[in-house]
């Protein structure tokens, strides 16, 4: 069984360029997160999908972060324009979903996403 | 938030136990705890779970305090392999399925 995806695995653009993070959970998982770890910071919560509808996205840094995930399937994470404090790394996940709970603890990561912007 | 306080580093001999600590003083009486780790390179990784009970798999054992305000983690025979930054977890369900990470623990296992 594939596990998750992310594309690509290295970006390096400028500030001010727009930048598509792409995310393919593993089949069958109707939740997906969005987490990123800055330079010297902790892993940090984006966002929150449950099959294609944003269940939290509290953690979303400001309105130049834009997430999408297209017939619950894939997701992708865009950024428009590019700051030099978003580079870091972005880590996607998924997880099934349990009922009475409707997540499951145990979340699959990516290898995540380094984006440079310089 | 049920916070956790963690080491930032230990080491460890191959082939030896790795025990790791948390402190979670204020977690809540429904919260598990979760342990992940993040291997260089790689995205964290799910390694176990408890409420109150010691558990093991066949990745690590937990033991949780009777009071739950701490637990361990153990490695029975760390490998080279297993060096990595460690993270306990503490507050989950309460916060609505989003993991939570602190600054975890970066174990060392050493030859």
């Amino acid at each position: 069984e594939a596990g998750v995806t992310q594309f690509p695995s290295h970006s390096v653009i400028e500030k001010g360029q727009t930048v598509t993070l792409r995310c393919d959970p593993i089949s069958g998982h109707d939740n997906l997160y969005w987490y990123r770890r800055v330079m010297g910071k902790e892993i940090k919560f984006l966002l929150h999908f449950v099959k294609e509808s944003k269940q939290d996205e509290s953690g979303m840094p400001n309105n130049r972060f834009l997430a999408e995930r297209t017939g619950g399937t894939y997701s992708t994470l865009k950024v428009q324009p590019a700051e030099l404090e978003d580079s870091g790394v972005y880590f996607c996940a998924s997880s099934q979903e349990i009922l009475g709970a409707g997540y499951s603890y145990e979340q699959y990561f990516g290898p995540g996403t380094r984006l440079t912007v310089t | 938030d049920a916070k956790t306080t963690q080491p930032p580093s230990m080491d460890c001999a191959e082939g030896r136990a790795a025990n790791l600590p948390c402190n979670h003083s204020t977690i809540s009486g429904n919260e598990y705890v979760y342990w992940y780790r993040q291997i260089h390179s790689q995205g964290p990784q799910y390694i176990i779970h408890g409420l109150k009970n010691n558990e093991t798999n066949e990745m690590a054992s937990l033991i949780i305090t009777e009071d739950r305000k701490s637990s361990t983690l153990i490695l029975p025979h760390a490998t080279l392999r297993d060096t990595a930054v460690y993270y306990c977890i503490a507050d989950f369900y309460n916060q609505g399925g989003k993991l939570i990470f602190g600054q975890g623990t970066e174990l060392s296992v050493k030859p």
